[in-house]
């Protein structure tokens, strides 16, 4: 069964260092998001990609955060620089575009601590 | 803003007996709604949905129940099992291709 791919798993990193996190969608998975889930809360949506375009970013903090999609396969979160607040899990979903389901298939998720 | 709330953060429950996971949301342009099930280390797994247009939608053991005057949803695991304990996500959206805006999360467990 075809999964969205996350690495790394884990990261440490201290803080006002630079960090990245990268997703493989599912394969033909035109939507691509990246979500933010601190401890105790749902996930929130920081940036939604179709294709290669951004189509909402409106809770990506751009001070910090960049997310890009160059060939509108797979994408690339960075903080810089990372903050304590930051310490969280980044989750990478996709969707297919056409189904009807509105289901968004998740990644594993990368697990980071800022110390 | 919570547009989404699950109020009981956790359930406990027996195996074999009902669970009953609710959710209540605030956003009156929500058409579609979702379950999530998240085990530790891993990322959010679909479990169930419905759209704003029905008011129950079953698959096995798990039914999903809408009120639309109410702006209130609930999950029913009917009968629970051990491996079903896990953190349940309500999720819902405004429109297709749009975000998902999640609940807090309930931790389920069942007890053998």
């Amino acid at each position: 069964e075809a999964e969205v791919a996350q690495s790394p798993r884990y990261k440490i990193t201290e803080k006002s260092q630079a960090v990245a996190f990268w997703c493989d969608p599912i394969s033909g998975h035109a939507t691509l998001y990246w979500y933010r889930q601190i401890l105790g809360q749902g996930p929130e949506l920081l940036v939604q990609f179709q294709d290669e375009s951004v189509v909402d970013d409106s809770q990506l903090p751009k001070d910090r955060f960049s997310a890009e999609r160059l060939k509108g396969v797979d994408s690339t979160l960075k903080i810089q620089p990372a903050e304590l607040g930051d310490s969280a899990m980044y989750l990478c979903a996709s969707s297919f575009e056409g189904q009807a389901s509105y289901e968004q298939y998740f990644g594993p998720g990368t697990r980071l601590t800022v110390t | 803003d919570q547009q989404v709330k699950q109020n009981s953060p956790s359930l406990s429950v027996q195996e074999g007996r009902i669970s009953i996971l609710n959710c209540d949301y605030t956003n009156s342009m929500f058409d579609y709604f979702l379950w999530y099930k998240k085990y530790p280390a891993e990322g959010p797994t679909f479990l169930i949905s419905i759209s704003s247009i029905k008011d129950k939608n079953e698959d096995g053991r798990f039914t999903v129940f809408l009120n639309k005057s109410a702006k209130h949803l609930s999950l029913h695991i009917v009968p629970s099992q051990p491996g079903d304990s896990a953190v349940y996500f309500c999720a819902a959206s405004a429109g297709y291709g749009n975000k998902l805006v999640f609940g807090a999360g309930t931790i389920l467990r069942v007890k053998s």
